[in-house]
């Protein structure tokens, strides 16, 4: 079975200070995704981010950055020079496409909380 | 805004009530899942509907229940609701299975 493991379940910087949100996957499976979604205090879950298991080349979007290791299992994201609008909890997912147990579902982690203080 | 819009937004029921949240996906998506967001379980999958027919179930209770109709929205189907049950429920679509799933802006259940 697949899982995803969130370590950091509250973390708190200082407004500019960056910051790394750790995420752990384990599947048994070669073809996979995986995820990141934003839910600010508001509640919705916003996509950020989707990477297949056969591409690991890092990625950049403005002040958000992340890093897919397929060796050491993990996709963390940081955010470079954190803002108060940054704040809110984070998540991790793992989707598996193809026809079988436990496909075409996000399986997500528990997600961080991140709090940027001004 | 993600496109997908789920009504209602807030619902205060009692225990033992049953009630429909109703979820319409992005025009054009095909896929609609239903996850339930609560404290003690984070996110989990419940169901997943692809052009009008199940194709998977995750920990669904038996006490829900959900459809697609012809016109691809859903309706998730929750009765002899419990304290437990008390969630955000939420909605995402995707244009064919594989694809990114967006989310709707979730359905705040509160059973008394």
């Amino acid at each position: 079975a697949q899982k995803v493991t969130q370590a950091q379940t509250e973390i708190s910087v200082v407004e500019k200070e960056d910051v790394t949100l750790d995420c752990v996957y384990e599947t048994r499976d070669t073809t996979y995704y995986l995820f990141w979604y934003k839910q600010p205090p508001s509640g919705e879950l916003v996509f950020l981010i989707r990477r297949n298991s056969f591409d690991e080349q890092n990625e950049i979007s403005g002040r958000y950055s992340w890093n897919f290791q397929k060796s050491t299992s993990s996709f963390n994201f940081t955010i470079t020079a954190s803002q108060v609008v940054d704040s809110a909890v984070y998540f991790c997912a793992l989707f598996l496409a193809y026809s079988g147990a436990g496909s075409y579902q996000l399986t997500f982690g528990k997600g961080t909380k991140l709090s940027v203080i001004p | 805004d993600s496109g997908v819009t789920q009504t209602p937004k807030h619902l205060i029921t009692a225990t033992g009530q049953r009630v429909t949240l109703r979820c319409s996906p992005r025009s054009g998506d095909l896929s609609v899942y239903w996850y339930q967001q609560s404290l003690d379980q984070g996110l989990q999958f419940l169901i997943h509907y692809y052009n009008g027919e199940e194709r998977a179930k995750g920990n669904i209770l038996e006490r829900f229940s959900a459809q697609q109709f012809p016109d691809l929205h859903s309706e998730l189907n929750l009765s002899s609701l419990e304290l437990g049950d008390s969630a955000l429920y939420f909605c995402a679509s995707s244009r064919t299975e594989a694809e990114t799933q967006y989310f709707g802006p979730g359905t705040r259940l509160l059973v008394l």
